[in-house]
Formats: structure tokens, C-alpha cells, sequence
């Protein structure tokens, strides 16, 4: 198995801003998820992008897999105050999930 | 749907104790997992299950913590005898296939040892 690595580890905008999370990795993958994680809740499924897919979008957000660079990321657009969270990115290799240390989004009203 | 259940969803007891956690998937997931999260640090992956089967446990310190799934439907993680660096929040999350699905995350129990 093998982890991603989120980048940054913290992020602070204004409500209004769009906020970008880099996620990096380093074996070959078969899909890579993204996840929030509100304090003290469980981890909620965002968007699964498959290794053969290069862009994906679900209401404001937009993922990018770069397979040449193993790397990703989550483009929140028009950010809001709920979109405070911690973020993480998951790489599927061989059929398991290993999370990074994520990145701590705050958007400030 | 119903979500995944967890319970208890806080627990504090004395180093050298033992502690259960139980964990409900959603109906007709085949897959079940246990992570730990340590305070400011993403969920690791202790034990996955496909069915009843083990999948991967290599994270799992088996001279103290097990698991099983009974039935394929319900799961049990206990540490005996718990250490101060369990001290954890413990997630069950279930997918509907494999990881090719998204997990569904429980909300957690969190095990405090003192």
C-alpha cells in the first residue's frame, strides 16, 4: 500500500475564494479518492477519479490526476464557511486505501 | 440508507485495560475496515475485511489488538491490554465492493487511556 501526501498541510481564505489542495503519491494506482473530515465526525466520501480519468467535477469541486507527475488535486470554487473541514486524498493501490496527513481548510466569513 | 454505526462513541479506561468496539456496516457492503486516527494525523488503515475473509492486517499490532467480522456483517475490535499511545479515534468504514467504491465512515469511538 501506499499514502498520499497532501499539500498544504493548512490553508485560511475568505468565504468567496477558491481553495487548492495538491495530493501526491508514488506507486501506480487504480482510483484516488478524495475525503472531508469535519471535527469529530467520520470521513465523507467526496470523489473517486479512476487512473484513466483526467478531470472530474461534482458541484463546486473539480479534481485533477496528473498519472505522469502521480499527482492530483481538489479545487473547491466559491468556497463558503461549511467548507471548513480537513481534506484528504486517498490513493487505491492493490485494492487498499491509505490516507495522507491532510490539508486543514478554515474559509473565513 | 442507514449510515455506519459505531458504539460506544467515547471511551476512557486505565493502561493494562482491555476495550471493546463494535461496528454495524451498511447493509450489503462487503467490505469492512478499521482505522485509527491519531489527534492531527489522517486515519491509518489497522485490518480489512472482504466478507468474513482478512484482507490485509499488516498494520495491526496483533500482540494486543483483534479483530473479526462475524457472519460477514458486524465487526468487533478489542485491544488487550490497552497502552497511553492507543489513545485514538477508532473508525469503521464499509464499501460496497472493494476499495474501487467509496467507503462510508462510521462517526468514530474515541478511546482515551490514562
Amino acid at each position: 500500500s501506499q499514502q498520499g501526501e497532501e499539500d498544504p498541510q493548512a490553508l485560511s481564505i475568505q468565504e468567496g475564494e477558491n481553495a487548492t489542495m495538491n495530493c501526491s503519491y508514488k506507486t501506480s494506482i487504480n482510483n484516488l479518492q478524495w475525503y472531508r473530515q469535519n471535527s469529530g465526525r467520520g470521513l465523507v466520501h467526496l470523489i473517486l477519479i479512476r487512473s484513466n480519468e483526467r478531470e472530474k467535477h461534482s458541484g463546486r469541486l473539480r479534481v485533477t490526476l496528473d498519472t505522469s507527475k502521480k499527482s492530483s488535486s481538489l479545487l473547491i470554487t466559491a468556497s463558503r464557511a461549511a467548507d471548513t473541514a480537513s481534506y484528504f486524498c486517498a490513493p487505491n493501490a492493490g485494492n487498499m486505501l491509505t490516507f495522507g496527513g491532510g490539508t486543514r481548510l478554515m474559509v473565513k466569513p | 440508507e442507514a449510515g455506519v454505526a459505531q458504539s460506544p462513541r467515547y471511551k476512557i479506561i486505565e493502561k493494562r485495560q482491555s476495550v471493546a468496539f463494535w461496528c454495524n456496516p451498511i447493509s450489503g457492503h462487503a467490505t469492512l475496515y478499521w482505522y485509527q486516527q491519531i489527534l492531527g494525523q489522517g486515519p491509518k488503515l489497522l485490518i480489512q475485511f472482504q466478507n468474513n475473509g482478512v484482507v490485509d492486517d499488516s498494520q495491526l499490532p496483533k500482540d494486543r489488538f483483534s479483530a473479526e467480522r462475524l457472519k460477514g456483517v458486524d465487526s468487533t475490535l478489542k485491544i488487550q491490554p490497552a497502552k497511553l499511545e492507543d489513545s485514538a479515534v477508532y473508525l469503521c468504514a464499509s464499501s460496497l465492493f472493494s476499495a474501487d467504491s467509496p467507503l462510508h465512515f462510521g462517526n468514530g469511538t474515541r478511546l482515551t487511556v490514562t
